[in-house]
């Protein structure tokens, strides 16, 4: 079963614009990862944001987690082509459980 | 430092057949997780060794089996096999604890 659930589905936008992807969970986690995967091929760790942290910056990615809303939201700064992916929340609950993936966010970016 | 590797890439099968898929670890790491994906959906957890034991396991029938090797590496088993089993088979691997995990391209089956 599905842990989380991204929010749009699919998003298009114009090369240089910002995008947003949002993800909701159902219980309690001990971290929120969210991870890349270019069309068929296996996935890229993005950023580990942990239970106790708010917000985590790396390179042009944001992401913020709300732990009161069981939310967490990726935000792409200035889109590039290659951004061109799909994008999946995934979560843990505590020690060494295994991650629980999204359906992901398919993301366009058109140049 | 070598990645995750897995083989095949592409394999066709046919129901009520039998697939073995193979899985090297990131050097370093113990800890191996396989992963579903159907077309258009997120990975759904099979089941991840550590040490070679199985310590975690998603809602999979038992037709679904693993292997972990000392040398980390592993195997995923599929028995009889249906047309719903095509999908993207992912392993992934990480240090042991909660933390990132590093995947494999992935061994793309499709079952006729």
């Amino acid at each position: 079963s599905q842990q989380g659930e991204e929010d749009p589905q699919a998003l298009s936008i114009q090369e240089g614009e910002n995008a947003t992807m949002n993800c909701s969970y159902k219980t309690s986690i001990n971290n929120l990862q969210w991870y890349r995967q270019n069309s068929g091929r296996g996935l890229v760790h993005l950023i580990l944001i942990r239970s106790n942290e708010r917000e985590k910056h790396s390179g042009r990615l944001r992401v913020t987690l709300d732990t009161s809303k069981k939310s967490s939201s990726l935000l792409i700064t200035a889109s590039r082509a290659a951004d061109t992916a799909s994008y999946f929340c995934a979560t843990t609950h505590s020690g060494n459980t295994p991650l629980v993936f999204g359906k992901g966010t398919r993301l366009s970016v058109i140049a | 430092e070598t990645g995750v590797t897995q083989s095949p890439t592409h394999l066709i099968k046919t129901r009520g057949q039998q697939v073995t898929l193979r899985c090297s670890s990131q050097s370093g790491h113990n800890t191996v997780s396989w992963y579903q994906q159907a077309l258009g959906q997120g990975p759904q957890f099979i089941f991840q060794y550590y040490r070679e034991e199985e310590n975690g396991r998603g809602n999979f029938p038992p037709r679904f089996s693993g292997l972990q090797f000392p040398n980390y590496s592993s195997e995923l088993n599929v028995n009889a096999l249906e047309l719903d089993d095509s999908a993207l088979y992912l392993c992934a691997s990480s240090p042991g604890e909660a933390g990132e995990l590093f995947f494999g391209e992935g061994s793309r089956l499709t079952v006729l």
